[in-house]
């Protein structure tokens, strides 16, 4: 068990350009989440797969936003058209979930600075 | 509104000291609930959850919390806080039927003072 990695860990872009961050979860695990986290807040929810169904998509922030995961393993977030206001962190969980709640694991970020 | 409500931003402690940070929750149902912590540059890693049952539940790094449904209140204790606890903690809950989704609090920042 390698835990949940995130590439790239940082990434600066200007206003205006498309960016992709991918997620690799624990391999066992069948769901997969997106949050993102600004600066002195908590991590907000935006989308999450289970195998390689997007079964909420409604907090993603806007239409700019997507996310896949093609075949059930990793995911990518998408970014179209970045505004300074995408500068975060962004998270990435997964869990493996069953019959009960299970708790998610989460990935160490990618940092999105837009300048 | 459903919401998580961390009402300590900042919090300093001496070590040695006795920590208790508090989680308050607004939801329909009783949620499933959970405390990260988050260091810098480290991803959030859990440190105890509550699903039913006993209220008081041990987690690691010698944490455990206590959930009182008359308050919706979870709150994150531990008798003798070390420096190596300074960190950002978070509140999560995960209501019912939500697929799982996580909604965290805003975090309390904690220092410990040597």
């Amino acid at each position: 068990d390698t835990g949940v990695s995130q590439d790239p860990r940082h990434k600066i872009t200007k206003r205006g350009q498309n960016v992709t961050f991918r997620c690799d979860p624990i391999s066992e695990h069948n769901r997969l989440y997106w949050y993102r986290q600004t600066l002195g807040q908590g991590p907000e929810f935006l989308t999450y797969f289970q195998n390689e169904a997007q079964l909420e998509k409604s907090r993603l922030l806007s239409d700019r936003f997507s996310a896949e995961r093609p075949k059930g393993s990793f995911s990518t977030l998408e970014i179209q058209r970045t505004e300074q206001g995408d500068s975060a962190m962004y998270l990435c969980a997964s869990s493996l979930v069953g019959t009960g709640i299970y708790e998610q694991y989460f990935g160490p970020g990618t940092r999105l600075t837009v300048t | 509104a459903q919401s998580v409500t961390q009402p300590d931003i900042h919090i300093t402690v001496s070590e040695g000291a006795s920590l208790e940070l508090r989680c308050n929750y607004s939801y329909g149902a009783t949620p499933y609930l959970f405390w990260y912590v988050q260091s810098p540059g480290q991803g959030l890693q859990l440190l105890l959850k509550y699903f039913s049952g006993d209220t008081l539940v041990q987690g690691i790094k010698g944490f455990e919390a206590e959930f009182k449904r008359s308050q919706s209140s979870f709150n994150l204790r531990k008798p003798s806080v070390h420096w190596s606890d300074a960190a950002e903690y978070f509140c999560a809950v995960s209501p019912p039927n939500t697929g799982n989704q996580f909604y965290f609090g805003t975090g309390t920042s904690l220092t410990v003072i040597p």
